[in-house]
């Protein structure tokens, strides 16, 4: 079965500093990844995805991913956060690239300090 | 393009009380997710239709819990009779059909039950 692990339940980053945020997987085959934003009373946003090829992946407002099978691992990464980047970041993997639901991580709550 | 749309925002009811959510998916998707959110949790699938039909409800709790989609549309998810532990956010998504089209989410349905 599928699995999904974010380490970081809570992470404080200061405005203006780099975010990492971690992610590692189980899953028997090669997978499709995802990052996710949730911010508060709204749905999930699709930051990025990775389904093959480059392992280093660009997103949407500013966000990269890095995908690295032998550590199974997909960490988010941005050089300069912003205080509207406070949300939940959730880390999914799925079997296909969407025609198939996903198996989602716990997420990370991301907190901005000035 | 329009996004998902869900119906109700809120609901507040009382244990063994039944309940109904809607989903309008965007236009033109074959695929339609309903997700279970609790609290400090990422999404949990609980049913996948393509068209009006079922390609995956494993994890739904078939003693308690419906879904339709009858005209291949809109779905309904019906809970009856709720239990404490159903209190969680619903979460609608809606794909494309084809292996690397990107889930589109609502802003989901939060249920209390008291």
């Amino acid at each position: 079965a599928q699995s999904v692990t974010q380490p970081d339940i809570h992470i404080t980053v200061s405005e203006g500093a780099s975010l990492e945020l971690r992610c590692n997987y189980s899953y028997g085959a090669t997978p499709y990844l995802f990052w996710y934003v949730q911010s508060p009373g709204q749905g999930l946003q699709l930051l990025l995805k990775y389904f093959s090829g480059d392992t280093l992946v660009q997103g949407i407002k500013g966000f990269e991913a890095e995908f690295k099978r032998s550590q199974s691992s997909y960490t988010l990464r941005k050089p300069t956060v912003q205080w509207s980047d406070a949300a939940e970041y959730f880390c999914a993997v799925g079997a296909t690239g969407g025609a198939d639901g996903l198996t989602f991580g716990k997420g990370t709550h991301l907190i901005i300090q000035p | 393009e329009a996004g998902v749309a869900q119906s109700p925002r809120y609901k507040i009811i009382e244990k063994r009380q039944s309940v109904a959510f809607w989903c309008n998916p965007i236009s033109g998707h074959a695929t339609l997710y309903w997700y279970q959110q609790i609290l400090g949790q990422g999404p949990k699938l609980l049913i996948q239709f393509q068209n009006n039909g079922v390609v995956d409800d494993s994890q739904l709790p078939k003693d308690r819990f419906s879904a339709e989609r009858l005209k291949g549309v809109d779905s309904t998810l019906k809970i009856q009779p709720a239990k404490l532990e159903d209190s969680a956010v619903y979460l609608c998504a809606s794909s494309l059909a084809g292996s690397n089209s990107p889930l589109h989410f609502g802003n989901g349905t939060r249920l209390t039950v008291t």
